[in-house]
């Protein structure tokens, strides 16, 4: 498997447009995460899906923020209008059901760096 | 609030030394993760550990759960140039799917 697939690595653009980041999962996983990473706060979760439904959405930071699942094979992350602040690393991880230790792996993708000017 | 506090921050060693990277919270964690990050790339999981006192080997490296499930540390006995990375813990509490990551602990290993 190609593991988990971001598109594009770097995205440059300026502040008030819109922005659409893209994930393909792992084949199989039924778990898919967005997350966001920068220096001042770390790695934070924003959004994950189980079986293409948002189950958690409460890491989004505003409205400006949006998540899509349309099928087990892809989702958007999508940020109207962007703003300076929104400049990060998003990733996007998938996983499959916890297994019998009570955990789950999740495999991230390489990212997609965000720059907004 | 950042619930997983990570220290040291920062650490630059010389190869061949040891070191220990500690991961600490007041909340009680089912499960607790660690990863290592390569700059340009994702987080990539080394161990997960759902017992308190649970220790885990893997290779050079060993992880260790507290007993009350609030902790963890990661030792590295003599480090090489290819442990270079930023050290994640990640901790899910019971009957949840998130994790929660800590602050991270950047490792520099210098030949």
């Amino acid at each position: 498997d190609a593991g988990v697939i971001q598109s594009p690595r770097h995205e440059v653009t300026e502040m008030g447009q819109e922005v659409t980041l893209r994930c393909k999962p792992i084949s199989g996983h039924d778990y898919l995460f967005w997350y966001r990473q920068t220096m001042m706060r770390g790695l934070e979760l924003l959004i994950y899906f189980n079986n293409n439904v948002p189950i958690d959405d409460s890491g989004m930071p505003e409205d400006r923020f949006s998540a899509k699942m349309p099928n087990a094979s892809f989702s958007t992350l999508k940020i109207q209008p962007s703003e300076p602040r929104d400049s990060a690393v998003y990733f996007c991880a998938s996983s499959f059901s916890y297994v019998s230790s009570g955990s789950y792996e999740q495999y991230f993708g390489p990212g997609t760096r965000l720059t907004v000017t | 609030t950042q619930l997983l506090e990570q220290s040291p921050q920062f650490l630059s060693i010389q190869e061949g030394e040891n070191l220990t990277v500690y991961c600490n919270s007041s909340s009680v964690f089912s499960s607790l993760q660690w990863y290592r990050q390569e700059p340009g790339e994702g987080p990539v999981l080394l161990v997960t550990v759902v017992t308190g006192g649970e220790v885990k080997k893997l290779k050079r490296l060993t992880f260790q759960f507290g007993d009350a499930r609030k902790d963890s540390s990661l030792h590295i006995t003599a480090a090489q140039p290819g442990d270079t990375g930023l050290y994640l813990c990640a901790g899910a509490r019971a009957g949840t799917y998130k994790y929660i990551f800590g602050t991270g602990t950047r490792l520099k290993v210098l030949a």
